[in-house]
C-alpha cells in the first residue's frame, strides 16, 4: 500500500492567489482528516470526512477555506484568497473508521508558503 | 469538550538514559490513546497505542502505560538513543469523537 498521498509537497504562492491541497486516502479507509500544523498553534484538525460526507468542520478558520471529498479516493483542501497567515504544513489523514476508534494514518504533507 | 495536556514540553536526556512523557485527558469515556512520532519535517506516525481494557503495553524499547482513574496515559522510551530525537504527540478520543491531540513534546537525546 502505498499509504496517503499529498500533493503537492511544496507550494509557495503570493497572497491573494487561490491555493488547491490534494489528498488520496488509504483505500478501504472510510474516514479522512485534515490538519493545520504550525508552531504556534501544533496540530489542529480543519475537517474531517467519513464516508465522503463532511461531518465536522467547526476547525475550519473562515470562509476562505473549503473541503471536498467527490469520491472515496480523492479530497481537496482549497484557499481562497490565500493570506500569509495560512502558511504551515497541511497533513492529510485517513483511517479505517471514524470516531477515534482506530488510528489514524497521515500523508507527508503539504509545506505552504505565502509570501 | 476533550482536553488532552502533555507534560514536558521539551525534555533532554543523555543516550542511554530512559524518557517519560506524560499526558492527561479529561473526558472519562475517552477509551483508545495512541502515540506519535513526527522526526523534523516529517508528518507524525504512530508508535503505539492502548485501549482502555488494558493498563500497559510494550514494544521492545518503548511502552505505555494507563491509569483510567487518574485519566493520565505516559511513554516511556528505555536505553534512549540519537534517533529518538524526535517530537512526541499523545491522543485520545472522547467517545463518538476523533482524536485531540496533545501539544507535543520534543526530546532530545544526547550523544
Amino acid at each position: 500500500d502505498a499509504g496517503v498521498i499529498q500533493s503537492p509537497r511544496h507550494e509557495v504562492t503570493e497572497m491573494g492567489q487561490e491555493v488547491t491541497l490534494r489528498c488520496k486516502p488509504i483505500s478501504g479507509h472510510n474516514s479522512l482528516f485534515w490538519y493545520r500544523q504550525t508552531m504556534m498553534r501544533g496540530l489542529e484538525l480543519l475537517i474531517y470526512f467519513n464516508n465522503n460526507v463532511p461531518i465536522d468542520d467547526s476547525g475550519m478558520p473562515e470562509d476562505r477555506f473549503s473541503a471536498k471529498m467527490p469520491n472515496a479516493s480523492f479530497s481537496t483542501l482549497k484557499i481562497q484568497p490565500s493570506e500569509p497567515r495560512d502558511s504551515a504544513v497541511y497533513f492529510c489523514a485517513s483511517s479505517p473508521q471514524a470516531g477515534g476508534l482506530e488510528t489514524q494514518y497521515f500523508g507527508p504533507g503539504t509545506r505552504l508558503l505565502v509570501l | 469538550g476533550e482536553n488532552v495536556e502533555q507534560h514536558p514540553s521539551t525534555l533532554s536526556v543523555q543516550e542511554g538514559d530512559s524518557a517519560v512523557i506524560k499526558c492527561t485527558y479529561s473526558d472519562s469515556a475517552s477509551n483508545y490513546f495512541p502515540w506519535y512520532k513526527q522526526e523534523l519535517g516529517k508528518r507524525p506516525q504512530l508508535i503505539i497505542d492502548i485501549r482502555s481494557n488494558v493498563g500497559e503495553k510494550k514494544d521492545q524499547r518503548i511502552a505505555v502505560t494507563l491509569n483510567k482513574t487518574a485519566k493520565h496515559f505516559s511513554l516511556h522510551i528505555t536505553e534512549t538513543q540519537p534517533e529518538d530525537s524526535a517530537v512526541y504527540f499523545c491522543a485520545a478520543n472522547p467517545y463518538g469523537q476523533n482524536f485531540v491531540f496533545g501539544p507535543g513534546t520534543r526530546l532530545s537525546v544526547l550523544p
